[in-house]
């Protein structure tokens, strides 16, 4: 059964606006959250992490918001971008003690940004 | 490039013939894991290493499946026997953890895509 989930297969955008992705979760043991970008042909590239301690973290144009009650997290983009084009990876982890074990994937949301 | 690395990126192979590929990880690191993608859907856990031990392994290692990391540093994955079933991108990661802990983040490698005819 799918732990984490990522609803939306696709995403259209236009350039300079905002990419919401969302991103559920079932396993009230996850405690550790992260987001992928996957361009074709390469392995998924480290893009931003929140912990179960906070609800929000932002790295540039990047921000991730945890809402733990409802177990559900965003990645939101600001602006969108063409090189952003490509496919959006949710992973959680369920190890305690703040190191990680195995990551849970999503599915996956594949993002277009057009000029 | 000292990113992780991963060989081959593309292999091959008849059904029932054995298969090897080769994960080298960011140097220093002390994990590295396994993950599977099959079309369509995220990376699926296989199994993990810190250091030479293979701390975790998933029930979708089924027994054809091998995975070592002798020395700590580079791992191989095998796959006995394989079945059409195995046609996937395997993927490998690394990570650092501390003596004290702390949350790290896993690497990846561009991966190998197995074709099983």
């Amino acid at each position: 059964d799918q732990q984490v989930k990522q609803n939306s297969p696709s995403l259209s955008v236009q350039e300079g606006r905002i990419s919401i992705l969302n991103c559920d979760y079932t396993n009230s043991m996850f405690d550790y959250f992260l987001w992928y970008k996957k361009y074709p042909a390469e392995g998924p590239t480290f893009l931003i992490s929140i912990s179960s301690i906070k609800d929000k973290n932002e790295d540039g144009r990047f921000t991730v918001f945890l809402n733990k009650s409802a177990k559900h997290l965003s990645l939101h983009i600001v602006p969108s971008q063409p090189g952003d084009s490509a496919v959006y990876f949710c992973a959680a982890s369920a190890d305690r003690g703040s190191t990680l074990g195995r990551l849970y994937f999503g599915r996956g949301t594949q993002l277009t940004v057009w000029p | 490039d000292t990113g992780v690395s991963q060989n081959p990126r593309h292999k091959i192979t008849k059904r029932g013939q054995n298969v090897t590929f080769r994960c080298d990880p960011i140097s220093e690191h002390n994990r590295l894991y396994w993950y599977r993608q099959t079309l369509g859907q995220g990376p699926e856990f296989l199994t993990y290493f810190q250091n030479e031990a293979q701390l975790e392994k998933s029930r979708l290692l089924s027994d054809r499946f091998s995975a070592e990391r002798p020395k700590g540093s580079f791992s191989t994955l095998e796959i006995q026997r394989t079945e059409q079933g195995d046609s996937a991108m395997y993927l490998c990661a690394s990570s650092l953890v501390g003596l004290a802990g702390g949350t790290d983040t896993q690497y990846f490698g561009p991966g190998t895509r197995l074709t099983v005819l």
